[in-house]
């Protein structure tokens, strides 16, 4: 398989506990994002990556919310302290860095469910 | 698995149908479309995409229209498959930093009967 994967599928947590999601982009891509999706919309950009460099953040990612990706290739999302309202699905993708207008590949993404 | 798109409007058709799905964008500064499919439980599949450049794209079994005048998207499905099932959602590009930053519209379920 050489499309987006990302680890667990699903993470079933009590409210205040941390947790950690992982991404690996297509092994090609250069460039990698973050989207959080809730019941019912459409998925929300969260954050960018082009390599290793965190170049884009949305105002949607709280300081309790970190995202990594320390030698350009795979990439973590942590939640700390979470909360309910961050119950949703963490969307990982990659395109392509030739060029702007690349199609961005989803993964199957993480369910979060806060207990 | 869990569902997408509860409240999502519906767009019903019998099996071996065509379909159209419309979609509104926002930006009349966007210069990129995608169209994606997801089905439950796994994320968003590309479909098609097109640059603000054309009107009109075709993939297989798949017509991506774009009318850039009243800033409107359509996905035309030929021969509806009862695998076609799924929300659809459209996607503009809003470019930032030399990178896509893409904007999801709200998505449509599309129901196939046999």
């Amino acid at each position: 398989d050489t499309g987006v994967s990302q680890n667990p599928r699903h993470k079933i947590t009590k409210r205040g506990q941390n947790v950690t999601f992982r991404c690996d982009p297509i092994s090609e891509h250069n460039r990698l994002y973050w989207y959080r999706q809730t019941l019912g919309q459409g998925p929300e950009f969260l954050t960018y990556f082009q390599n290793e460099a965190q170049l884009e953040k949305s105002r949607l990612l709280s300081d309790r919310f970190s995202a990594e990706r320390p030698k350009g290739s795979f990439s973590t999302l942590e939640i700390q302290r979470t909360e309910q309202g961050d119950s949703a699905m963490y969307l990982c993708a990659s395109s392509p860095s030739r060029g702007t207008n690349q199609p961005q590949h989803f993964g199957d993404g993480t369910r979060l469910s806060i207990l | 698995g869990e569902s997408v798109g509860l409240h999502l409007p519906t767009l019903s058709v019998q099996e071996g149908d065509n379909s159209i799905i419309n979609c509104a964008y926002s930006n009349s500064a966007s210069d990129y479309f995608i169209w994606y499919k997801q089905e439950s439980g796994k994320g968003p599949q590309f479909i098609i995409d097109i640059r603000s450049n054309m009107d009109k794209r075709q993939g297989q079994r798949v017509t991506v229209l774009l009318n850039k005048t009243v800033k409107h998207l359509s996905l035309q499905i030929a021969a509806t498959q009862p695998g076609d099932s799924a929300v659809y959602f459209c996607a503009e590009n809003a470019l930032s930093g030399g990178y896509n930053k893409l904007i999801f519209g709200a998505g449509t379920r599309l129901a196939v009967h046999p």
